[in-house]
């Protein structure tokens, strides 16, 4: 079974269009990330979700908003659509790192990445 | 700001040869460090750790050594299989919380029979 899942793998939209990328994870971990990687493939973090409370926003535009319906899903959702939101996304999961102890035992578990082209 | 520098993909290699990927950071403070992998259609997979200078990480036959002196965490692997293929990303976080990684733009390794 897939641990953490994103749909679509592959989103083709015009610009000012309004979409959403969904994210799933079966782990029973407490928070969930998004980060886009952009077209010099650095990832950056957008977002961080701990039991519904947005915990980090990397001053991402407020176009952006992670949408979280229970704790197993973080769905990203995109206002007015702009060429440069073209990147691919990924969702990302961890128990709760103020109760893991430090990184060393934060690890995140990633989806597979959402290609998002603005045209 | 903190970042992180690796070298330019892509890297071919033979099956058996020796892999070294450079993974050099700048930061503010004392980062734990980390390599993660992504395999063609997967997501990305940690695939070892450091928290301290001097200390080595190691998963799967690779190797990474944190080197305070000259910020740099290296990946090594002294025989390289074609299952090896895949996408290394280096990365650091300062976060006491581990939530704020700052992620290298990734090595592309490919492996050939």
């Amino acid at each position: 079974d897939t641990a953490v899942s994103q749909t679509p793998k592959y989103l083709v939209t015009q610009m000012g269009n309004d979409k959403s990328i969904k994210c799933e994870q079966n782990l029973g971990h407490d928070t969930m990330y998004w980060y886009k990687q952009d077209s010099k493939k650095f990832l950056k973090i957008m977002f961080s979700y701990n039991n519904k409370e947005l915990i980090i926003n990397e001053t991402v535009p407020n176009r952006f908003s992670p949408k979280s319906p229970d704790k197993a899903h973080l769905n990203l959702h995109i206002n007015s659509l702009e060429l440069g939101d073209s990147a691919v996304y990924f969702c990302a999961s961890s128990q709760d790192p103020r109760l893991a102890g430090g990184p060393v035992y934060n690890e995140q578990f990633f989806g597979p990445g959402t290609r998002l082209t603005v045209l | 700001g903190d970042s992180v520098t690796q070298m330019e993909g892509p890297v071919t290699l033979s099956e058996e040869a020796f892999l070294t990927i450079n993974c050099t950071y700048t930061a503010t403070g004392y980062p734990s460090l980390f390599w993660y992998v992504q395999y063609p259609g997967e997501g990305l997979q940690l695939l070892l750790k450091a928290t301290k200078a001097d200390d080595k990480g190691s998963n799967k036959g690779f190797e990474a050594t944190y080197r305070k002196e000259t910020t740099s965490f290296h990946l090594e692997k002294g025989s390289v299989q074609v299952s090896d293929s895949a996408v290394y990303f280096c990365a650091l976080t300062l976060d006491n919380y581990g939530q704020n990684f700052v992620f290298g733009p990734g090595t592309r390794l490919s492996v050939l029979p």
